[in-house]
């Protein structure tokens, strides 16, 4: 069965930064491109960033531009989200998920997002 | 950026009663790129329905997706129990690709 486990998720206070990462197992993950979704507590769900499979193509939402970086090392199956200048309205859960669809060179064309990882939690605060 | 906007906020059914959740967006997303999720207490999201109308992989027949455009319905033919739960709809026509509020379906 295909396995999705994040980690990395703690406490850090306000400018601080933290790595989560993904691993990835039991599928081809170079194959697929990849998200990041969180859901602050109490709250709904919030999609942060997703990655192509071969990892040249990223998008973001406007909220993480210039404090959060996705990637991917394909040879270790894992994805990474570099959260930087963390704020206090960062703090949540946050999910990987594996995409269905595809991108070309230049634009990716997903269909939603098949398998989850269980979550791991960010909390930001002084 | 697309807002997503899904209504009822709270839908009070019965089991065996149908129900029907929506979701409006705020510009066109065509039919191939919206998505259906459901989500229980203390789990991740699971999709349900993809492109629309799809549905995904060992999901029940009893759900289906319909819609195209700004408009997507998605229908839950006869409630079962472990049916109640949280639905959100999310677009992928355009990056953001951005989450409705949720549907709250709670038992009557």
């Amino acid at each position: 069965e295909l396995q999705l486990l994040e980690s990395g998720g703690g406490l850090v206070p306000p400018g601080g930064s933290l790595r989560l990462s993904c691993g990835a197992s039991k599928f081809t993950f170079s194959n697929y491109a990849m998200t990041w979704v969180r859901q602050a507590p109490g709250k709904g769900l919030e999609w942060v960033s997703t990655i192509s499979g071969s990892g040249a193509l990223t998008y973001d939402t406007d909220s993480v531009k210039g404090r959060f970086i996705i990637s991917r090392d394909n040879s270790k199956k894992t994805l990474f989200l570099q959260m930087n200048s963390l704020r206090v309205e960062d703090t949540a859960v946050y999910y990987c998920a594996k995409a269905l669809g595809y991108c070309t060179s230049t634009n990716c064309h997903l269909w939603g997002m098949d398998d989850w990882g269980q979550g791991t939690a960010v909390t930001v605060s002084s | 950026e697309i807002v997503l906007r899904q209504s009822p906020g709270t839908l009070s059914l019965s089991p065996g009663e149908r129900a029907t959740l929506s979701c409006r967006a705020s510009q066109s997303i065509g039919s191939s790129y919206l998505a259906w999720y459901q989500q229980k207490p203390g789990q991740a999201p699971r999709l349900l329905i993809y492109s629309a109308s799809s549905r995904a992989t060992g999901i029940p027949d009893r759900f289906s997706g319909s819609g195209s455009g700004t408009d997507f319905t998605l229908t839950i033919s006869r409630l079962e129990p472990e049916d109640f739960a949280v639905y959100y709809c999310q677009q992928y026509g355009s990056s953001p690709y951005t989450f409705g509020q949720g549907t709250k379906l709670e038992i009557k």
